[in-house]
This record gives C-alpha cells, structure tokens and sequence, in this order.
C-alpha cells in the first residue's frame, strides 16, 4: 500500500484481556518499528526488526508484551493481560534502511484498557 | 531519565512570522536528528533532519540549527502558515542507542494564528 497500515484504530479492552495490533508496512521496507505513545508524551520505542529478525526488543516494558514479523512484511504486537497502564496510541513504522532516511509511520492504535 | 527535552509544551506564533521550537539533549553520542510533525489522529509525518556533522540543513521554509557544543538544537519555520499547527517532535539517533531506534521529546505544541 501507499503507506503503513494499522488495524483496529481504537481498540477497548477489559482489564486482563489478551489484545492483537496488526501493522501493514510500506511494501518492500526492511525495517519495522514499534512504538508507544502515552498521553501528552514523545513516542517511546518498544522493538524494531529487519526483515523477519527482531533485532532489538529493549524496549519492551515486560513480558507480557511480545512481537512478531514472521514473513518479514506484517508484524503483530501482542499484549497479554492487558492492565491499565499499558492505554496508550501504538505507532508502528517502517522504512527502506537506516534511521536516516525518517521512517514512516502509522496512524497508530488507541488502547485504553477498563 | 529523559534524554531528548522539549522544554516548551505550547508555542503560539502569528501567521507569517518567525516559528522556533527548541530541543535539549543530554547524550554525547547522538549523532543523528529528526524533526516530526503530527496532527490529532495522525502519525508523526518526517519533516526534516540532521546529521551531527553540520549545523544547519534547510528545506523551504524549514530549518533545523544543531549546536553540538551546547547539545541543542532548534527548527526554524519561517514565514509560519496556519497549516504548521501541529505537535512537533523531536527525536535523536546515535550507536549507543541502536543505529534504528529513535529516541524523541515530549513534543511542542505549535499554533499559528491567523
């Protein structure tokens, strides 16, 4: 597609649910990057792949948090017993190479967990 | 421990002025910076960027300053149009972070009054 894709835009869930965030990046970008986006806050880096390869994961904030690329185009970040805490815009991006080129972000998924 | 600070939230700016948000950074080893721009609901769009080796890149009517010396830099909008009224981010690169990961400020909100 034209740009990066995210699904669902907003997304409610019960304290302890299990929740999926699907992202579509630009076709043929090597790298995909997952960021989290509190309310009045910068984005804050969650994991980043090459291809297929997860390369970094540092970011993520615990265990219940996991991401994955398997074909090295569509990348799902999965959040499991989702807690209060964890509501906030989850912005996915992608670009052709290095970090120089500005990678292109998604609209992002709205998380607010009740 | 923040490392990118944009110190002012909210900047209002009359429409064909001079625009100038500023960025703090704390680590040495950056060596790389961006400069994004979001609207509500949107991603952050790239807007401009640079490397540690100049002080000064432009593009139209953006420019972006680095003073390495003092760990600052700062983008210059000039003349400002109601368009420009958006949130702009920040955001640094450097080897000690991970070439890919960007880390960015809390972001300042710009107006332009018309």
């Amino acid at each position: 597609g034209a740009g990066v894709s995210q699904s669902p835009r907003y997304k409610v869930a019960k304290r302890g649910q299990d929740v999926a965030l699907r992202c579509d990046p630009i076709s043929g970008h090597v790298s995909l990057f997952w960021y989290q986006q509190a309310l009045g806050q910068g984005p804050e880096f969650l994991t980043y792949f090459q291809n297929e390869a997860q390369l970094d994961k540092s970011g993520l904030p615990s265990d219940r948090f996991f991401a994955e690329r398997p074909e090295g185009s569509v990348s799902t970040l999965k959040i499991q017993r989702t807690q209060q805490e964890d509501s906030a815009v989850y912005l996915c991006a992608s670009s052709p190479g290095s970090v120089n080129y500005g990678y292109t972000f998604g609209s992002g998924t709205r998380l607010t967990v009740v | 421990d923040q490392q990118v600070k944009q110190n002012s939230p909210s900047l209002s700016v009359q429409e064909g002025r001079i625009s100038i948000l500023n960025c703090d950074y704390t680590n040495s080893m950056f060596d790389y910076f961006l400069w994004y721009k979001k609207y509500p609901a949107e991603g952050p769009t790239f807007l401009i960027s640079i490397s540690s080796i100049k002080d000064k890149n432009e593009d139209g009517r953006f420019t972006v300053f680095l003073n390495k010396s003092a760990k600052h830099l700062s983008l210059h909008i000039v003349p400002s149009q109601p368009g420009d009224s958006a949130v702009y981010f920040c955001a640094a690169s450097g080897m000690v972070q991970g070439a890919q990961k960007l880390v960015f400020g809390q972001g300042t909100r710009l107006t332009i009054n018309p």
